[in-house]
């Protein structure tokens, strides 16, 4: 299977301070279409995951700007330009290149 | 707007068998989307337990519930299933069914049902 480590793991940022997340998985993550199939996810605490990010960098209908991807192969970043409030939660990076799709541990993120 | 709703979680004993199903509406379930069964447990993080492609040809289980769950759709009702036999501790979780679109990823997630394991 493929193993997605995230880091770090916990994160405490004041608002409007940028944060940033590493995900980096074990194998390389371009499927054979050429697509590199990798996803953000932020889950808030008694709510379902939500999905901000598809194929490394494609924001999500409805995703604030201040949430971009990048990355490729094996090393992807998540990033908040400015942290507000409401980013409190849970982040996790997830491939669905190779089955079975994996997550990373997940990053707790919260405010100063 | 597309909702996934979830239902038949509950209590079971070791070894029994349960039945999830997973109501979708607000999308045309039988266009073509595949969909997914992922649980979350504590201490064990997200996990990708089975997925169906659209019309039902083909599944995909974890090594994990490989000969024990079977997930199925049908798409004359707008539900997906996941029928889970042999039930361990391990399997304990919340399990959420969920949309894959695009390809690759999972865009919209039920609100998750949970399944305890327990004598």
């Amino acid at each position: 299977d493929v193993v997605m480590t995230q880091s770090p793991l916990s994160l405490t940022v004041t608002l409007g301070q940028p944060a940033s997340i590493s995900c980096r998985s074990s194998h390389r993550l371009v499927f054979s279409d050429g697509n590199t199939y990798l996803n953000w996810f932020h889950q808030r605490p008694g709510q379902s995951p939500r999905r901000l990010i598809y194929k490394v960098s494609e924001r999500d209908s409805g995703v604030p700007d201040r949430f971009s991807g990048s990355g490729s192969a094996t090393d992807f970043t998540l990033k908040i330009s400015r942290v507000e409030a409401e980013d409190v939660g849970l982040y996790f990076c997830m491939q669905g290149t190779q089955w079975p799709w994996t997550f990373g541990q997940g990053t707790k993120v919260e405010i100063k | 707007e597309v909702q996934l709703v979830e239902s038949g979680g509950g209590l079971v004993q070791p070894g029994g068998s349960l039945r999830l199903s997973c109501a979708a509406s607000g999308f045309s379930f039988s266009s073509g989307h595949p969909m997914h069964w992922v649980r979350q447990a504590p201490g064990r993080g997200l996990e990708s337990v089975a997925a169906i492609s659209g019309d039902g040809s083909a599944t995909y289980y974890a090594d994990s519930v490989k000969g024990r769950f079977i997930i199925s759709r049908d798409n004359s009702k707008n539900t997906l299933y996941l029928q889970m036999g042999s039930l361990r501790t391990e399997d304990m979780g919340l399990y959420y069914c969920a949309r894959e679109s695009p390809p690759g990823g999972t865009d919209y997630w039920g609100q998750g049902n949970r399944v305890t394991v327990s004598s």
